[in-house]
């Protein structure tokens, strides 16, 4: 089993550029979550969802968007990126609500 | 909103001592979570707590859940360099997970 995966590892956007970053479980789960970590602020939820076609924001929902048309793919869309959305970003997913699985992350400059 | 906080943000020890992370809420958490994330990679989970007053151990680590689900601690005896890392606490509430700001713990051999 692969377990959680990302792609891409790394990307560098120009302002206002687009893009989408692409989470894949091969574990079955049904909770899928995508959070960013900053330096000195832990990781916070930005999208999560609780089954296949399901979405709902987490603690940073804004300039983000989210989908879930498959159970194993969970995918986070930046429209119009920004520098304030530098960051790592990490994909998890659980089978219940007492442990996640991250992924290895997608570190994102936007200059 | 950060509603986990976690102490001290950072901490450098000699191998072979001991040390105790906190981290502490004004929330009530249906469970806590305790992970180590190393540089470049996602955390990987240690240990889940769910009721208040639980304690579970881990060979060296000691994980505590205090009795109203608010705060836990984390206690590591007899540190050694393989334990460095970041150590961060998530607490669950309702579908979602807040984490803690984290702890950098360095074991100097």
């Amino acid at each position: 089993n692969a377990g959680v995966t990302q792609t891409p590892k790394f990307r560098v956007l120009k302002t206002g550029q687009s893009m989408t970053l692409l989470c894949a479980q091969d574990m079955n789960h049904e909770y899928m979550y995508w959070y960013r970590q900053d330096p000195g602020m832990g990781l916070r939820l930005i999208h999560y969802s609780v089954g296949e076609g399901t979405t709902a924001k987490g603690e940073v929902p804004d300039g983000y968007n989210v989908s879930r048309l498959k159970k194993q793919n969970f995918l986070l869309g930046l429209e119009s990126a920004a520098p304030s959305q530098t960051s790592v970003y990490f994909c998890a997913s659980s089978y219940s609500k007492y442990e996640q699985y991250f992924g290895p992350g997608t570190r994102l400059t936007v200059t | 909103t950060q509603l986990l906080e976690q102490s001290p943000q950072f901490l450098s020890i000699q191998e072979g001592e001991n040390l105790t992370v906190y981290c502490n809420s004004s929330s009530v958490f249906s469970s806590l979570q305790w992970y180590r994330q190393e540089p470049g990679e996602g955390p990987v989970l240690l240990v889940t707590v769910v009721t208040g007053g639980e304690v579970k151990k881990l060979k060296r680590l000691t994980f505590q859940f205090g009795d109203a689900r608010k705060d836990s601690s984390l206690h590591i005896t007899a540190a050694q360099p393989g334990d460095t890392g970041l150590y961060l606490c998530a607490g669950a509430t309702g579908n979602q997970f807040y984490f803690g700001t984290g702890t950098s713990l360095t074991v100097i051999p």
